[in-house]
């Protein structure tokens, strides 16, 4: 079994301020790595997909970016809003087809 | 167009009794996934199924866990003799493919064994 670990466990930030999670994952067999967003009481929503060392991805104020050499990656959100508030998970993907999920950073943003 | 399907959306059930959990992925996805979230933890893999391929069971938790998928669509994770560490919430996924494809989720059963 591979760990993929997310950090912070949780987070709560005010309004406007920007914030970054972290996912770490095994730098060896890489394939692809994905961030989801899990709203409370609705289903994980995929945000991106990277592949490659150096990727970086964005999609309004939610921004990512990729290492695997090291075997991380950064999430980020610029200027938080109360809708952002969910849990926020990365899964690995391997050369051997499996696919692994972290156990999420759980983001609060105070109005 | 149609997501994914999941029926039913909450199940209650007692312990020992035997529930079945059925998936609808999107039309033309050859992979299907099922996980489980107990409180408080994160996702669990249970079970993969791509294409006619036999599935990948190394996730069940027990023998008294197990999927079907017929036709290459519906999904059925049956879970035997209940047990009330079995409540949790079961999500289906698809995808096109395996493993770049995004997985799309469906809404989730919220089991919960009395």
């Amino acid at each position: 079994i591979l760990n993929v670990e997310q950090s912070p466990q949780s987070l709560h930030v005010q309004e406007g301020d920007s914030t970054n999670f972290t996912c770490s994952f095994p730098s060896s067999n890489f394939y692809a790595l994905h961030w989801y967003r899990w709203e409370t009481a609705k289903s994980p929503e995929a945000l991106f997909v990277m592949t490659l060392n150096g990727d970086e991805k964005k999609k309004g104020r939610i921004s990512a970016t990729l290492n695997t050499k090291e075997g991380y990656s950064y999430l980020y959100i610029k200027g938080s809003q109360p809708e952002d508030s969910a849990t926020y998970l990365c899964a690995f993907s391997d050369t051997g087809n499996q696919f692994y999920f972290g156990t999420g950073t759980s983001l609060t943003v105070i109005p | 167009g149609a997501g994914v399907s999941q029926s039913p959306s909450n199940k209650v059930t007692e312990k020992g009794k035997d529930v079945e959990l059925r998936c609808d992925p999107i039309s033309g996805h050859t992979a299907l996934y099922w996980y489980r979230q107990s409180l408080g933890q994160g996702l669990e893999f249970l079970i993969y199924f791509q294409g006619n391929s036999a599935p990948d069971k190394s996730g069940l938790p027990s023998d008294r866990f197990s999927a079907e998928r017929t036709g290459g669509s519906v999904s059925t994770l049956t879970i035997q003799r209940t047990q009330q560490e079995d409540s949790a919430v079961y999500l289906c996924a698809s995808s096109l493919s395996r493993p770049t494809g995004t997985q799309y989720f469906g809404p989730g059963t919220r089991l919960l064994v009395l």
